[in-house]
């Protein structure tokens, strides 16, 4: 089946800094990609949606300069948070939609803890 | 066992028994759902989808329900297993099923108990 990965699975970083996430589809393409954020005991709430080729569009509240989001390729996004401060920590998830099923189907990737000190 | 996602978050169920989780959608234009089995510290795994031109859909001991009339879906899990023991989550979507953004409900913690 589809699988999607992400690295790192889990980051610490100072706060301040910049941190990087990469999201890849392994055996199939994906033209868009997109990235949740969960904090803990809540649901996933969709942040932005990667496009290949093209800028990522943003949902409302989410900070484009914050959330740098570049999709280099059609298996690999990377999600960038910039200065990061203690309230950026969460639980980052990306998905990819896969056809050829009964219909196209997002599936997630493992996730990446994000924690600012 | 029977429990509605929005207002009861916890349902435990013996294990063997069967279970239903319920989720109450909100947008009456959606066109598409779906459900997520999420473990602990790991990514929404895919359980099963239904497009809203169906009302009931099957897989492997699981069942998905769709009352569009009143906005609800509901997973049913036969003859559960320790495994199943996972917070469940509902999804929307729109007509562009998979590939475009879905929506999330707030999720049901399932406990099968041994």
């Amino acid at each position: 089946g589809a699988v999607v990965s992400q690295h790192p699975s889990r980051v610490i970083c100072k706060s301040g800094t910049s941190v990087k996430i990469e999201c890849r589809s392994l055996d199939f393409q994906a033209t868009t990609m997109f990235w949740y954020r969960q904090f803990p005991k809540q649901s996933l709430m969709l942040m932005a949606t990667s496009n290949e080729g093209s800028k990522a569009t943003y949902e409302q509240g989410v900070e484009k300069d914050k959330f740098l989001i570049n999709h280099a390729s059609l298996t690999l996004s990377t999600l960038t948070v910039t200065s990061a401060h203690p309230e950026d920590s969460s639980f980052y998830i990306c998905s990819a939609p896969v056809g050829g099923g009964f219909t196209d189907t997002q599936y997630f990737g493992p996730g990446t803890r994000l924690t600012v000190l | 066992g029977e429990s509605v996602g929005l207002h009861l978050p916890t349902l435990s169920v013996q294990e063997g028994d069967n279970s239903i989780i319920n989720c109450a959608y909100s947008n009456s234009a959606s066109d598409y759902f779906i459900w997520y089995k999420q473990e602990s510290g790991k990514g929404p795994q895919f359980i099963i989808d239904i497009r809203s031109n169906m009302d009931k859909r099957q897989g492997q001991r699981v069942t998905v329900l769709l009352n569009k009339t009143v906005k609800h879906l509901s997973l049913q899990i036969a003859a559960t297993q320790p495994g199943d023991s996972a917070v469940y989550f509902c999804a929307e979507g729109g007509s562009n099923f998979g590939n475009e953004k879905l929506t999330f409900g707030t999720g049901t913690r399932l406990t099968i108990i041994p």
